[in-house]
């Protein structure tokens, strides 16, 4: 069946450094949706990407879909306490309906 | 509105107990999830519907039963609970288009002793 790797699974960071995760799929997929939970939290949709090679920013993150819609990452700039979280991706594969998560990055922000 | 709603929001069963969680979302989506958050495993997912009265079986489905009655109501059923179900479940629902994004419920932590 599909299967969604994601790396790294944690990330500690200081204050200001960048930080990207990498999601990378078994099989072709649909859209990509990316996701953050903060501590105790559920996941929140931050976005998604549809398009072969489509890049995608929000303020300091900037997300990315591979040619092959098959891989993607998510990018932040200059880190702040405040993204803190786990960060997942999600893929739609062909069986309608069904998205299949990353395990997740854990990022710690160390001010 | 209030989204999507879980209950009970903590729970403690003995092996062996069975227990229903269940699911309301008021925003009339036609698909719900049931996906099961363990550390370094992410968020997996047990069954699934892309209706009333359908449901679908994900990546871990044994050990775990559901039903659909009613579109807004998604119930997940433990009938017989291992110290493995131990884990934190969350439901989440979205629209029927294909590019429509997941709305998560504020998740269930069970314990099983």
């Amino acid at each position: 069946g599909q299967q969604v790797m994601q790396i790294p699974q944690y990330q500690h960071v200081q204050e200001g450094e960048d930080f990207t995760t990498y999601c990378n799929s078994s099989t072709t997929l649909s859209n990509i949706q990316w996701y953050k939970q903060r501590p105790g939290g559920h996941p929140v949709f931050l976005i998604q990407l549809v398009k072969s090679g489509e890049v995608k920013k929000q303020k300091r993150l900037t997300f990315q879909f591979g040619e092959a819609k098959k891989n993607s990452s998510l990018h932040i700039t200059a880190t702040q306490t405040t993204d803190v979280g786990t960060y997942f991706c999600a893929g739609l594969g062909t069986s309608y309906g069904k998205l299949t998560f990353g395990q997740g990055t854990i990022l710690t922000v160390h001010p | 509105n209030a989204g999507v709603t879980q209950t009970p929001k903590f729970r403690v069963l003995k092996t062996g107990q069975s227990m229903t969680l269940l699911c309301a979302q008021d925003m009339n989506h036609e698909y719900m999830y049931w996906y099961r958050q363990d550390p370094g495993m992410g968020l997996r997912l047990i069954h699934y519907s892309v209706g009333e009265g359908t449901t679908a079986k994900g990546e871990v489905p044994d050990g775990y039963n559901v039903s659909r009655l009613k579109k807004q109501n998604f119930l997940l059923g433990l009938e017989s609970a291992a110290p493995s179900q131990t884990s934190v479940y969350f439901c989440a629902s979205r629209t029927g288009t294909v590019n429509s994004p997941l709305h998560f419920g504020n998740g269930t932590r069970l314990t099983v002793t």
